[in-house]
């Protein structure tokens, strides 16, 4: 059992928008904010997409983008397209823990 | 770029020992944290333990303390996880990362396999 929820998957069509939500609790998401978002494919080295809630690390496509609400987080894609067909984890500060995370969402591509 | 290559995973029995090993490139070492970062199948990453710049502060997870231990050697790029007691709920991909200051994990490597199994 992760800290974090996050959907099992979540799919859309391309060039549609798809979001992903990841809840945490007054410990973690809705206490700091440091939430970040990973994009994995199999057998690759998590990426980092976004940073502190909301922040696009360089090179990461304009198309991400991340917000907080309340102990939710979301990450957001635009313009759907092949390659973003992957495996997304959420992670965040926490009270009890330096860092803790989601069980991720798979993003399927119709 | 930024290149974290881990090595040392593995097929141990329950009770071995494991060691470990990252190797970094691509950024001054000596300057970052450190972390190792676990996946069990199926599951979601699971913090393990990180280090600070210096070694001066280690910290590590409940479900390891007493049983693995942290260091880097920064004249070689290095960092280590010396794990002992192992059990089957170790078994996962062990994953090296660089920290964001004292932060999330920023970069990870592609880890290391782990299995604990008679």
């Amino acid at each position: 059992q992760s800290a974090l929820t996050q959907p099992a998957s979540v799919s859309g069509s391309p060039g549609q928008s798809i979001t992903i939500s990841c809840t945490g609790t007054s410990d973690d998401i809705g206490h700091y904010n440091y939430v970040s978002w990973y994009q994995k494919y199999p057998g690759k080295a998590p990426k980092l997409m976004i940073s502190d809630v909301s922040n696009r690390p360089s090179g990461v496509s304009y198309r991400f983008s991340g917000s907080k609400s309340g102990n939710t987080a979301s990450l957001t894609i635009s313009g759907l397209q092949a390659e973003d067909e992957a495996d997304y984890y959420c992670s965040s500060y926490s009270v009890n823990s330096p860092v803790v995370f989601g069980g991720g969402t798979r993003v399927t591509v119709l | 770029q930024v290149q974290l290559v881990e090595s040392g995973g593995g097929l141990v029995k329950p009770g071995g020992s494991l060691r470990l090993s990252c190797a970094a490139s691509g950024f001054t070492f000596s300057d970052y944290y450190m972390s190792w970062i676990r996946q069990a199948p199926g599951k979601g990453p699971e913090y393990v333990s990180h280090i600070t710049s210096s070694s001066s502060y280690t910290d590590y997870a409940d479900f390891v303390k007493g049983r693995f231990t942290i260091s880097r050697d920064n004249a070689k790029n290095s960092l280590y996880l010396q794990m002992n007691s192992l059990t089957a709920e170790d078994t996962a991909v062990y994953y090296c990362a660089k920290l964001d200051g004292a932060g999330p994990p920023e970069y990870w490597g592609q880890g290391t396999l782990v299995t604990v199994s008679s």
